[in-house]
């Protein structure tokens, strides 16, 4: 049962222009979401996260929005650059403790010059 | 600030050997996690530890064991390699469990089993 799902594996988008990432979930009890940044032949970094109570979240030209009657989420970048070319992976967990993160399949973004 | 360090960073082996993949973290975090990713699955939960001394199955445990003798440390063992384990193995630490902090990760072992 994937509770965190990313259904688009690849994304290109042409360098400035905004890029979208969307992410979808089944458990309602999910109250904080990640997403991560991944590089080749390198360990997943953390992003940016967003609790329930919040609907959108933003840091410099990332910004995640959450719409919880939807069950999904996405993450924008504006502009794109070609440093943001990587694999983005979102994540949720219930709560703080107890319980684990659980992540999506992830998406590659491509940012063309 | 090394934070978590992953040893080795590349291996291959032939099916039937054993080996031990070393995971240190340096910023005393009570939780660490060793994951693998394989194209199109992301990132999958083998093995998990909530504090020194404990050990839990994740999603896929089956042929890999760990051990957290140290708070520091965490290992994962492959008993019996078999090609299905060909993969990018990443361990990960973490202060909580969940929550807006996340985990932070090393930067893998690249395993191949021929």
């Amino acid at each position: 049962d994937q509770q965190v799902k990313q259904n688009s594996p690849s994304l290109s988008v042409q360098e400035g222009r905004i890029s979208i990432l969307n992410c979808d979930y089944t458990n309602s009890m999910f109250d904080y979401f990640l997403w991560y940044k991944k590089y080749p032949a390198e360990g997943p970094t953390f992003l940016i996260s967003i609790s329930s109570i919040k609907d959108k979240n933003e840091d410099g030209r990332f910004t995640v929005f959450l719409n919880k009657s939807a069950k999904h989420l996405s993450l924008h970048i504006v502009p794109s650059q070609p440093g943001d070319s990587a694999v983005y992976f979102c994540a949720a967990s219930e709560g703080t403790s107890g319980s684990r993160l659980t992540f999506g399949e992830g998406t590659q973004l491509t940012v063309n010059p | 600030n090394a934070g978590v360090t992953q040893t080795p960073k590349f291996r291959v082996l032939k099916t039937g050997q054993s080996m031990t993949l070393l995971c240190a973290q340096d910023m005393n975090h009570e939780y660490m996690y060793w994951y693998r990713q394989d194209p199109g699955m992301g990132l999958r939960l083998i093995h998990y530890s909530v504090g020194e001394g404990t050990t839990a199955k994740g999603e896929v445990p089956d042929g890999y064991n760990v051990s957290r003798l140290k708070k520091q440390n965490f290992l994962l063992g492959l008993e019996s390699a078999a090609p299905s384990q060909t993969s990018v193995y990443f361990c990960a630490s973490s202060y909580l469990q969940g929550g807006p902090y996340g985990y932070t990760f090393g930067s893998g072992t690249r395993l191949t089993v021929v």
